[in-house]
């Protein structure tokens, strides 16, 4: 059965601090990771991994895939309130169907 | 292009009542998932719909089924509802390159 595990799972910052969500997965046939932020509504699209060593970044967050170790990070630098949400990784089975694995989530805070 | 509408956004019924859930993706997407999302158990994968059929589904009980229709809209049905059916039922339609987007979700209640 595929895997995802997040961690952690909750975290608490200043704004301006710089913070790194872990997301390490097992998957049977591994297509590609996204990451998703949920505030208090449905999750929105972040990134899309396929590729080991090659860094996504948008704005201030960043994230990178090791298909060899079987993780992923997301980081978010200067972070700011509007940071505060939960941020979901997920993982699709390529197999002969699509199927989309979650993990728990990230509840990170930024407090002013 | 619009995004992913769901309808309705709230729903409050009893137990053993039955559901109803629609869900319209992005203009020319044509797989939609459906989602179940509680505190306790995260995000879970329902059913995925491809050119109305049924292609994968998750570990859910036959009382949750699904249809899609020609021109991609989805329905969900929840039959005999029990209180831990409550939940946030999202909806997601994906693109060719395989991202998925989200749909607002409909909050559902059951008492």
């Amino acid at each position: 059965e595929d895997k995802v595990v997040q961690s952690p799972l909750s975290l608490v910052v200043h704004e301006g601090d710089t913070v790194t969500l872990n997301c390490s997965y097992e998957v049977t046939n591994f297509r590609s990771l996204l990451w998703y932020k949920q505030e208090k509504k449905a999750p929105t699209f972040l990134f899309m991994l396929t590729s080991s060593g090659i860094e996504k970044k948008s704005g201030r967050l960043s994230s990178i895939l090791d298909k060899k170790e079987l993780f992923s990070i997301l980081n978010i630098t200067a972070t700011q309130t509007g940071d505060s949400a939960v941020y979901l990784c997920a993982v699709v089975n390529g197999g002969s169907n699509y199927k989309l694995t979650f993990g728990k989530g990230t509840l990170l805070t930024v407090n002013p | 292009k619009a995004g992913v509408t769901q309808t309705p956004r709230y729903l409050i019924k009893t137990r053993g009542q039955q559901v109803t859930l629609s869900c319209s993706p992005i203009s020319g997407h044509r797989s939609v998932s459906w989602y179940q999302q509680t505190p306790g158990q995260g995000l879970q994968f329902l059913f995925e719909y491809f050119s109305e059929t049924q292609r994968n589904k998750g570990n859910f009980p036959g009382r949750f089924s699904g249809r899609q229709f020609s021109n991609s809209r989805s329905e969900m049905n929840v039959s005999t509802l029990e209180l831990g059916d409550s939940a946030l039922y999202l909806c997601a339609s994906r693109s060719e390159v395989n991202t998925q987007y989200f749909g607002p979700g409909t909050r559902l209640t059951v008492l």
